[in-house]
């Protein structure tokens, strides 16, 4: 099966420019994650969708970060605008269903100059 | 609130060697998971291993295996017969009813020929 997809790969952008990142889970995989991986620490949860609900976006920066995953399927994650601090890789994952195993992406690697 | 700890920020070992990698967590709920996944340079978080928490006896997969003790809150995995490929960073995860992941800080494994 295909795996979690997500694009770009690399985005190097200006602060207080806006960027936006895109991915497309494995077919039929109803929860849907961003997490947030800051160089040297481990992925953070930045959102939680259940197809097209939200579930967790508790530690989501709500002033400048949003998501959505319109018809369940894909999700676009944006900022705008980008600080320095959001200099990270973008993690995608994907899950049949809440209790399964997590699938993830290659990520985006965001540089904010 | 969920908290995860590996303290060892990195290890070494000869090829063919065994190696353990400590993580120790901290959760006020009884149903929860452990997890511990693998990142090489690619970017791409591997699913390694899983444990459930109700499950006494302890996971393996192939050359991994965990050393899960419940009442100290300790997971610990074991990578029998190192191999180079095995060379990546490794976190270790919980998660609470099967929500999200909560990630520890990652020891950064090299496999030396």
């Amino acid at each position: 099966e295909a795996g979690v997809a997500q694009s770009p790969r690399y985005k190097i952008i200006e602060k207080r420019q806006s960027v936006a990142f895109w991915c497309n889970p494995i077919s039929g995989h109803a929860t849907l994650y961003w997490y947030q991986q800051i160089l040297g620490q481990g992925p953070k949860l930045l959102i939680q969708f259940q197809n097209n609900g939200v579930v967790d976006d508790s530690q989501l920066p709500k002033d400048r970060f949003s998501a959505e995953r319109l018809k369940g399927v894909d999700s676009t994650l944006k900022i705008q605008p980008a600080k320095l601090e959001d200099s990270a890789v973008y993690l995608c994952a994907s899950s049949l269903v809440v209790a399964q195993p997590q699938h993830f992406g290659d990520g985006t690697r965001l540089s904010i100059l | 609130a969920q908290t995860v700890t590996q303290s060892q920020p990195e290890m070494s070992v000869q090829e063919a060697e065994t190696v353990t990698l400590s993580c120790t967590y901290d959760t006020s709920e009884s149903n929860y998971y452990l997890f511990w996944y693998k990142q090489p340079p690619s970017r791409q978080m591997i699913l390694v291993i899983r444990q459930e928490a109700y499950k006494q006896q302890n996971a393996t997969e192939n050359r991994f295996s965990v050393n899960f003790q419940k009442a100290a809150k300790s997971f610990s995995l074991k990578i029998s017969d190192s191999q180079l490929g095995d060379t990546a960073m490794y976190f270790c995860a919980s998660s609470q009813g099967a929500q999200k992941l909560v990630f520890g800080q990652g020891t950064r494994l090299t496999i030396n020929p």
